[in-house]
């Protein structure tokens, strides 16, 4: 079946600092791959997504490759802002079911401090 | 991009009675809407995914005689939870997905729905 694991947080980090979030997948088809974020009180955003292996997606100064070799997709950030906190969830589409199913990690909370 | 909105923001109610939550995407159609729920500090949980002009798929667990949900058009759906609980109190999520011939496939997520129910 098709699962996200993501790094268990809460993840706290100094301004500046690089940040890594770690997310791996399993799926059964040829999933697109996704990064939301969920900013206090507010719902979803999409950040970035990449839809085939070796892809990179990239929005805001973020980052993540779609690796199908390590069947994983980590998040990163060469320098965090304080704005930068939120909760962050990966998430994949199997699009050989359809491409109508999501499927969320849990989430990790970013706490940046200045 | 896409905007979905959803009304009520926040909605508070007592136990028992019935709650109405809409979802529209604005400047889009979209033929498949999905109803999440989220509980604190947790990831969504998918409750539902809603087609247009037929009855909704529950996920295993999920009350489909509790939580009703129409899609009557193709920018509207509706979840209704019904003679609502304090432990219905959540954090309810809609999404509208985007599946078109250019490949873009993706889910535009609508801003959330508090509940709480005394």
């Amino acid at each position: 079946g098709n699962s996200v694991t993501q790094m268990e947080g809460p993840v706290t980090l100094s301004e500046e600092a690089f940040l890594t979030i770690n997310c791996t997948y399993t799926a059964t088809g040829y999933p697109s791959l996704f990064w939301y974020v969920q900013y206090p009180g507010e719902g979803l955003q999409l950040l970035l997504k990449a839809t085939k292996a070796d892809d990179k997606g990239s929005n805001k100064g973020f980052e993540a490759t779609y690796r199908k070799e390590t069947t994983s997709f980590h998040l990163e950030k060469g320098s965090v802002q304080v704005s930068d906190s939120a909760v962050y969830f990966c998430a994949l589409s199997d699009e050989w079911v359809g491409g109508n199913q999501f499927y969320f990690g849990t989430g990790t909370s970013l706490t940046v401090i200045p | 991009g896409a905007v979905v909105s959803q009304h009520p923001s926040w909605v508070i109610c007592k136990s028992g009675t019935s709650v109405k939550i809409e979802c529209r995407s604005l400047d889009f159609q979209a033929t498949t809407m999905f109803w999440y729920r989220q509980f604190p500090k947790q990831s969504l949980m998918l409750m539902a995914t809603s087609n247009e002009g037929s009855k909704a798929t529950y996920e295993q667990g999920v009350e489909k005689d509790k939580f009703l949900i129409n899609h009557a058009s193709l920018t509207l759906s509706t979840l209704t939870v019904t003679s609502a609980h304090p432990e219905d109190s959540s954090f309810y999520i809609c999404s509208a997905h985007i599946l078109d011939q250019g490949g873009n496939n993706e889910q535009f997520f609508g801003p959330g729905t508090r509940l709480t129910v005394l």
